[in-house]
């Protein structure tokens, strides 16, 4: 969905390296989430932020930071990569109160960013 | 959340409707039914939900049987595109803030469509 993008799309980078994934969405959202995805693990929830100042951990937040710059805008660092670091990140976004009609709750995820740790 | 058991794998033949079930057993009166699908390396996209009533839309048709503890997501006419792992999943949807809203992906299952 091209309403929710990431950047980079793809990223190898080595042991130690401070990271910054990107994501930003133009689908007037409040809600944002980033998960992590590892093979046969499906998704796991980093970080979510219900607006700008309301940020909250995840199931897995250890290793992570992020930061909500804008409603539209939700990044998420690593402060020092490790290898199990690897996996595919997705940001999503939500409505807290969809409007009349809508699919109640849908997440809309981003492409996904692969990072590889060395 | 509840557990949900889906099948690991099923093939469709190209233009035909594909059954996808998933089991709930454990799912409680204010537990809504979503499934999601992911295409290989891309972001998860939402298809359907349902609480109790048998639900329709662009994509698909979701089947919950009387007691809730089963439902069918049904693809009418499968496409090449309709390739991808689909996700059940049972949860309450909330506006309340303290809830996360986040969502608890399984294994699902993975559907290839054959022409």
């Amino acid at each position: 969905d091209a309403d929710v993008t990431q950047t980079p799309r793809n990223r190898i980078t080595k042991t130690g390296k401070r990271i910054m994934l990107e994501c930003s969405q133009t689908k007037g959202h409040d809600r944002m989430y980033w998960y992590r995805q590892d093979p046969g693990l499906g998704l796991r929830l980093i970080y979510y932020s219900f607006d700008v100042k309301d940020i909250n951990k995840g199931e897995i937040s250890d290793g992570y930071s992020v930061s909500r710059q804008a409603q539209a805008k939700f990044s998420l660092s690593l402060e020092s990569a490790i290898p199990n670091q690897t996996a595919l990140y997705f940001c999503a976004t939500s409505l807290t109160v969809p409007p009349a009609g809508s699919y109640y709750n849908e997440q809309f995820f981003g492409p996904g960013t692969r990072l590889t740790v060395l | 959340d509840a557990k949900t058991t889906q099948p690991t794998s099923m093939d469709c033949a190209e233009g035909r409707a594909a059954n996808l079930p998933c089991n709930h057993s454990t799912i409680s009166g204010n537990e809504y039914v979503y499934w999601y699908r992911q295409i290989h390396s891309q972001g998860p996209q939402y298809i359907i939900h349902g609480l109790k009533n048998n639900e329709t839309n662009e994509m698909a048709s979701l089947i919950i049987t009387e007691d809730r503890k089963s439902s069918t997501l049904i693809l009418p006419h499968a496409t090449l595109r309709d390739t991808a792992v689909y996700y059940c999943i049972v949860r309450v949807p909330t506006m309340i803030k303290a809830a996360g809203n986040k969502l608890t992906f399984g294994g699902g299952t993975r559907v290839l469509v054959k022409p």
